[in-house]
């Protein structure tokens, strides 16, 4: 069966430091591949996704996040965190027909000033 | 701006009551979905819809039902309500078709209290 593994379910980074959000898919194709974040009290919104091509994909807020399909990964990164940047973080797969999503856990990003 | 509307953030309703959540959608999406999510599980799905009068179950659709009489509306419905549906609900809707999928697009949510 599909499944999103999201191994850390809190992260706390200092402001400025650079992030990485990890993201492990279970699918025996190629995955259709989704970030989304969560600000307190609001919906989810969409970060990135990944349907083919570049490994490499870049999303809104100054996100960036790598497919790498021997890992059966899909982490999420950025280079320096700003405070607004503290929410819970949802990774996605889409197996496909119907856009149904399968998602992790999610992961709670403190920021420190 | 693309906008999915939730009917209310905040609901308490009482034990065997019959529970309607509302859900708009202002984009002509075709597909229409309701997750709940509750703290270390994520979002799982309840019900989804591809179309109007189409409905599908989702992974835990037990003690719920849904509508979609329009396509932008699309109504979650807990038929009596229990304890163990307090939680956060959202509603999303994506466009149909395509060769790979599009986003979806998610409300606010309505955080539902079953006392």
């Amino acid at each position: 069966a599909q499944s999103v593994t999201q191994p850390d379910i809190h992260i706390t980074v200092s402001e400025g430091a650079s992030l990485e959000l990890r993201c492990n898919y279970s699918y025996g194709a190629t995955p259709y591949l989704f970030w989304y974040v969560q600000s307190p009290g609001q919906g989810l919104q969409l970060l990135l996704k990944y349907f083919s091509g570049d490994t490499l994909v870049q999303g809104i807020k100054g996100f960036e996040a790598e497919f790498k399909r021997s890992q059966s990964s899909f982490n999420l990164r950025k280079p320096s965190v700003h405070w607004s940047d503290a929410a819970e973080y949802f990774c996605a797969v889409a197996p496909g027909g119907y856009n149904k999503l399968i998602f992790g856990a999610g992961t709670r990003l403190a920021v420190h000033p | 701006d693309v906008k999915v509307t939730q009917s209310s953030r905040y609901l308490v309703k009482r034990t065997g009551e019959k529970v309607f959540l509302e859900c708009v959608q202002d984009m002509d999406h075709e597909n229409m979905f309701w997750y709940r999510q509750d703290p270390g599980l994520g979002l799982r799905l309840i019900y989804f819809s591809y179309d109007v009068k189409m409905k599908e179950k989702g992974d835990i659709p037990e003690g719920y039902s849904v509508s979609r009489e329009k396509k932008e509306r699309f109504s979650l419905i807990l038929e009596s309500a229990s304890t163990n549906q307090t939680s956060m609900y959202l509603c999303a809707s994506s466009k149909g078709g395509g060769s790979a999928p599009a986003g979806q697009h998610f409300g606010d949510g309505t955080r539902l209290s079953i006392l």
